[in-house]
């Protein structure tokens, strides 16, 4: 079966401009997280969906970033007028159920702005 | 300190040695679980333990928890150099928003 998947791999842009970040959990998960990690980082959370509940959007780091998700299947991480600090990689993974499930990641998306 | 600690940051050691990496948190949990990442992207699950188990085994992987001292470790029996890749722990505490907490991560080399 299919695994987590995301759109694109990798993007370059320029600062200022906003990009889109898709996600396409595994079928059935209700549990959807979106990560951003950092050049030799850890994790760090940014947004969670779980069914049909208001988002958990505890950690965006500004109102530069949202997302949303459609029918309960796909997600799309906004970031708006991109600065140089958002350059990181934005990693998108679904669960089951509830969040102590182990969580299934996607390849990420390798974001760049210039 | 942070939820989720991972020492060391960095280790480096010959095939076929054990490697022991360590992590520490600070909040009651649900579980604990430990995933691996190859060259910063997506993180692969590699095994949970529940806050009632104190040991668990798979493969070539033995992982312990201590909920008195709130601390993790992770063993890898017999390094193979497939097995370098940054270790992350994850917690999901008891209270508060229903997300793991990732740490920082061990960056594990196994030099052949």
């Amino acid at each position: 079966g299919a695994g987590v998947s995301q759109s694109p791999s990798n993007k370059v842009t320029e600062k200022g401009k906003d990009v889109e970040l898709r996600c396409d959990p595994i079928s059935g998960h209700t549990a959807l997280y979106w990560y951003r990690q950092s050049l030799g980082q850890g994790l760090e959370f940014l947004i969670y969906f779980q069914g049909n509940s208001a988002p958990d959007k505890s950690g965006l780091p500004s109102d530069r970033f949202s997302a949303e998700r459609t029918g309960g299947s796909v997600s799309t991480l906004t970031i708006q007028r991109t600065q140089q600090e958002d350059s990181a990689v934005y990693l998108c993974a679904s669960s089951p159920f509830r969040s102590y499930n182990e969580q299934f990641f996607g390849p990420g998306t390798r974001l760049t702005v210039l | 300190s942070q939820q989720g600690e991972e020492d060391p940051q960095a280790l480096s050691i010959q095939e076929g040695e054990n490697a022991t990496m360590n992590c520490s948190y600070k909040t009651s949990i649900n579980n604990l679980q430990w995933y691996r990442q190859n060259s910063g992207r997506g993180l692969v699950h590699l095994i949970l333990i529940r806050s009632n188990e104190r040991e668990k085994h798979s493969g070539r992987l033995r992982v312990t928890l201590d909920t008195s001292k709130k601390s993790s470790s992770l063993l890898i029996t017999a390094s193979r150099a497939a097995d370098t890749a940054s270790y992350f722990c994850a917690t999901d505490i008891t209270q508060g928003a229903q997300k793991l907490v990732f740490g920082q991560g061990t960056r594990l080399t196994i030099n052949p």
